[in-house]
């Protein structure tokens, strides 16, 4: 079956980069587009961007150009986000998708 | 950006009852292939949203037809038929038809 495992639990201090992981199987991810999502806690859901694992393509929401980087390894079946130059503003839950299925979703906190 | 309205914020259900929720879109997410692009999702508390209707009105694996989407261009609606204990939680829309991809503030579901 699909499945996406992302990274545990992350506790940054503000400015620090955070890179989170969302490891697949059940499906070609070679071949496949890969997204990642935003949700504060009791918000709504903001998209942040996708790419394409065939080529490494990138399509980013304005909103996040600068703060986040979408990269893939396909020999491990795996999409990365890099989160930089963090403020208390980027802590919330993060979550990659594929067309169908969603990761477990991430914690970021952003404290010092 | 495209911005999609969702109404009523929070909808109180006696299971077995039917319920309603809408969604409205500034802008129509009928695309030039004839394909409208808007999506339900439901997130339960604590997990990860998942699909319900995808493309306006098409179930998706594995979901109950108690669900159903329909609409218009700009205008939508999912209803579900018999809502049981486990259609609790918030439901949000979403639309993939241009970049940023925009989701809906979400309606809550409890039961009476």
């Amino acid at each position: 079956q699909v499945k996406l495992q992302q990274s545990g639990a992350e506790l940054v201090k503000p400015g620090a980069s955070v890179k989170l992981s969302c490891k697949t199987s059940g499906y070609t991810f070679s071949t496949s587009y890969m997204s990642w999502f935003k949700q504060i806690p009791g918000q709504s859901i903001e998209w942040i961007g996708m790419i394409y694992a065939g080529d490494g393509g990138t399509d980013y929401n304005q909103k996040f150009k600068g703060k986040a980087t979408l990269t893939v390894d396909t020999s491990s079946s795996t999409a990365y986000m890099d989160l930089s130059s963090l403020t208390t503003e980027d802590s919330a839950v993060y979550f990659c998708a594929n067309s169908r299925y969603w990761g477990q979703g991430v914690m970021v906190t952003v404290s010092s | 950006d495209i911005v999609l309205t969702q109404a009523p914020l929070s909808v109180s259900v006696t299971p077995g009852e039917s319920a309603s929720i809408s969604c409205r879109s500034s802008k129509s997410l009928l695309s030039s292939k004839g394909i409208t692009s808007l999506y339900w999702y439901l997130q339960k508390p604590g997990k990860s949203p998942q699909l319900l209707i995808y493309r306006m009105s098409n179930l998706a694996s594995g979901v109950p037809d108690r669900f159903s989407g329909s609409g218009s261009e700009t205008d939508f609606t999912l209803k579900i038929s018999k809502v049981e204990t486990e259609d609790v939680g918030v439901y949000y829309c979403a639309q993939f038809l241009e970049y940023p991809w925009t989701f809906g503030g979400g309606t809550k579901l409890e039961l009476k």
